[in-house]
């Protein structure tokens, strides 16, 4: 099971490129990367997932470099609303899908 | 709109007192998740179903147990609650086909033992 490591915590201003990269060492050949969204009192929600180079939708962006050893989450202008808990999941076939601490992102006005 | 269902939102139990959580489904998605995430931390796995196919982390207590009846719902019983128990426990589903797997939660039933 690829194990993540995330920073703790990231400030930004409203407006603002906000990119979290995640280190996944271990990854495994057929290990996808997923990133989640929570904020407080409710679910996480998905953002994004990709397995190598480059995932672009309309919230985000995902960059996975060759090796696959790490993956930057991308939020361009970022608002307030974008305050919450973003996870970084490494895994696919054994549904044994568990979260690191995750990245407390706080914008600011 | 397909979605992920729980309930109660809130349970307020007493000390040794059991509780059980439900969580239904209207995706069809073959696998179903239980997590424990208590203030502050991440979500902890507790156990899942593929199917009607039981898998339990090595570090949940005893004490949590679970039931899939049907594809569209599962339970979490919590036979006697500790104060530690308190946290928010969230269902999730995915797919459950090879590759990648992406969760839909619920929105949470947030537990407070007295």
């Amino acid at each position: 099971l690829a194990k993540t490591t995330q920073p703790i915590s990231m400030d930004s201003y409203e407006g603002q490129e906000v990119n979290i990269t995640c280190s996944h060492n271990n990854i495994a050949t057929n290990d996808y990367i997923t990133w989640y969204q929570q904020f407080p009192s409710q679910g996480p929600r998905f953002i994004i997932q990709g397995y190598k180079t480059k995932v672009t939708n309309e919230v985000a962006s995902l960059f996975i470099p060759a090796d696959r050893k790490s993956s930057t989450l991308s939020l361009p202008r970022v608002s307030l609303s974008d305050t919450a808990v973003y996870y970084c999941l490494v895994g696919a076939n054994d549904y044994k899908l568990s979260f690191g601490a995750g990245t407390t992102v706080t914008v600011r006005a | 709109d397909a979605m992920v269902i729980q309930n109660p939102r809130y349970q307020v139990t007493q000390f040794g007192k059991p509780v059980t959580l439900s969580c239904s489904q209207t995706l069809n998605h073959n696998v179903m998740y239980w997590y424990q995430q208590k203030s502050s931390q991440a979500p902890k796995l507790l156990f899942h179903y593929y199917d009607k196919d039981f898998n339990n982390e090595a570090d949940t207590p005893d004490n949590f147990q679970s039931r899939r009846p049907n594809t569209s719902f599962c339970f979490l019983d919590i036979r006697s609650p500790g104060l530690g128990d308190a946290a928010m426990y969230l269902c999730a589903t995915s797919r459950g086909h090879s590759g990648a797997n992406v969760l839909t939660f619920g929105a949470g039933s947030r537990l407070t033992v007295l």
